[in-house]
């Protein structure tokens, strides 16, 4: 089972910042946050990922929380392209493990 | 720089033939993984392969489906005796290998193969 917990659904206007929550409470140590998403029914797209510290790359922010039990993925100026499920993931990175993908959040971006 | 890439993208098979989805990792990669999609479902993890060793196959049906990544060529994900639940959106992810000192273990997905049975 994910160990995350997310809204199912989510709608943001176009142009406006999209903030998406993550839930995890029980993550460990070695854990880090993954972040992807699938638009359509297209293969998952790899955003962003961390450990305890923020993250910015050209395509999101990540911020996560002091005590590491949740995090926001923040698409700055959503575009209708951003539109698709976005999924938050743990996972150890002590060794090549499998992603566990829970049902994510659908955002929709709205003109 | 390619990516992962996954052929055929859309496979129709009838019920008791066989299936075979290939992989072609990103370059550099040396790890493999198959997830599977149903329709309307999140991915679940199948099968984790390095170059001619499966690692983890914990996802995979204890029947008819296997998995290999040889010295040269694709990773193969067969299916045999297809039935109509197998029908599906199978995805391949690839990685570089484990290093402590850096993170290089995102795992970068394919466009899937759609395979229907009738």
């Amino acid at each position: 089972d994910a160990k995350t917990t997310q809204p199912t659904s989510m709608d943001c206007a176009e142009g406006r910042a999209a903030n998406l929550p993550c839930n995890h409470s029980t993550i460990s140590g070695n854990e880090y946050v993954y972040w992807y998403r699938q638009i359509h029914s297209q293969g998952p797209q790899y955003i962003i990922h961390g450990l305890k510290n923020n993250e910015t790359n050209e395509m999101a922010s990540l911020i996560i929380t002091e005590d590491r039990k949740s995090s926001t993925l923040i698409l700055p100026h959503a575009t209708l392209r951003d539109t698709a499920v976005y999924y938050c993931i743990v996972s150890v990175t002590s060794g090549n493990t499998p992603l566990v993908f829970g049902k994510g959040t659908r955002l929709s971006v709205i003109a | 720089n390619a990516g992962v890439m996954q052929n055929p993208r859309h496979l129709v098979r009838r019920r008791g033939q066989e299936a075979r989805l290939r992989c072609s990792p990103m370059k550099g990669h040396s790890h493999v993984y198959w997830y599977r999609q149903l329709p309307e479902e999140g991915l679940k993890f199948m099968v984790y392969l390095q170059k001619e060793n499966i690692i983890d196959e914990s996802g995979m049906p204890k029947e008819r489906f296997s998995a290999e990544f040889p010295k040269e060529g694709p990773s193969i994900l067969r299916i045999q005796q297809v039935v109509r639940g197998d029908s599906a959106a199978y995805f391949c992810a690839s990685s570089l290998q484990t290093s402590r000192t850096t993170n290089q273990e995102t795992q970068y997905f394919g466009p899937g193969t759609r395979l229907l049975v009738l």
